[in-house]
């Protein structure tokens, strides 16, 4: 069976670094054909997607968050971390991580129960 | 960063109805193409992945086609457990981007 399980802080200040852990279980972070994802959801808002790192370590950020973001991944431990700095309560949101499919190019087929970050003082 | 146009942005429809939605992109991305479905509270779950195929684990009555840039999810008979919220999703091209999502109402 295939899990994601994201964990981290529910709560952090302004201008702290968040630091979140997805941890998977069910396949692994080496193989060629899957990546991981993190995307977020502002309370009553769209999905946005943040960060991604594929099998051989490339590493994609959001546009907009960019400078703020690094995504890494521990293959024996099976986590896939990622870190956000300088939070704003505008990043409070719920954060989930994802897995890729590159072999059906089925992206996000499998989901974390996501972990809500709220940021304030 | 390519831009996902979805329609409507809600709907309001009744069991047993067939329902479209559409995702719009602002330039070619082949098929490569998800659709989503999340209910309240609760994380998304993958339907339809390459603009028109469907899991085995997904209803029949969902369907997914495309033509050029504009893509569908089609519910044939809209069922209760159906009322959520969709999202497409392109990822076609860094950075992949969602569309603005449709929620489906009772009527």
């Amino acid at each position: 069976q295939v899990t994601l399980k994201e964990s981290g802080p529910v709560l952090v200040k302004p201008t702290e670094t968040l630091t979140l852990t997805c941890t998977v279980s069910g396949f692994s972070l080496s193989s060629t054909w899957f990546g991981v994802s993190w995307i977020r959801q502002p309370p009553g808002r769209a999905l946005e997607w943040l960060a991604h790192i594929s099998s051989i370590d490339e590493r994609s950020y959001s546009t907009s968050l960019k400078s703020r973001l690094t995504i890494s991944k521990d293959t024996s431990k099976s986590q896939v971390v990622l870190t956000m700095t300088n939070m704003d309560p505008m990043d409070t949101a719920t954060y989930y991580c994802a897995r890729v499919r590159l072999d059906y190019r089925d992206w996000f087929d499998i989901w974390g129960q996501g972990t809500l970050v709220t940021v304030s003082s | 960063d390519i831009q996902m146009t979805q329609s409507p942005s809600s709907l309001s429809a009744s069991v047993g109805d067939r329902v479209t939605i559409t995702c719009r992109a602002s330039q070619d991305i082949r098929n490569d193409l998800g659709w989503y479905q999340q209910k309240p509270g609760k994380a998304p779950k993958r339907l339809i992945y390459a603009a028109s195929s469907l899991p085995g684990e997904v209803p029949s009555r969902f369907s997914g086609s495309w033509s050029g840039t504009e893509f569908t999810l089609t519910i044939s008979s809209l069922q209760p457990e159906d009322f959520a919220t969709y999202y497409c999703l392109q990822h076609n091209t860094f950075p992949p981007t969602f569309g603005q999502g449709t929620k489906v109402e009772i009527k």
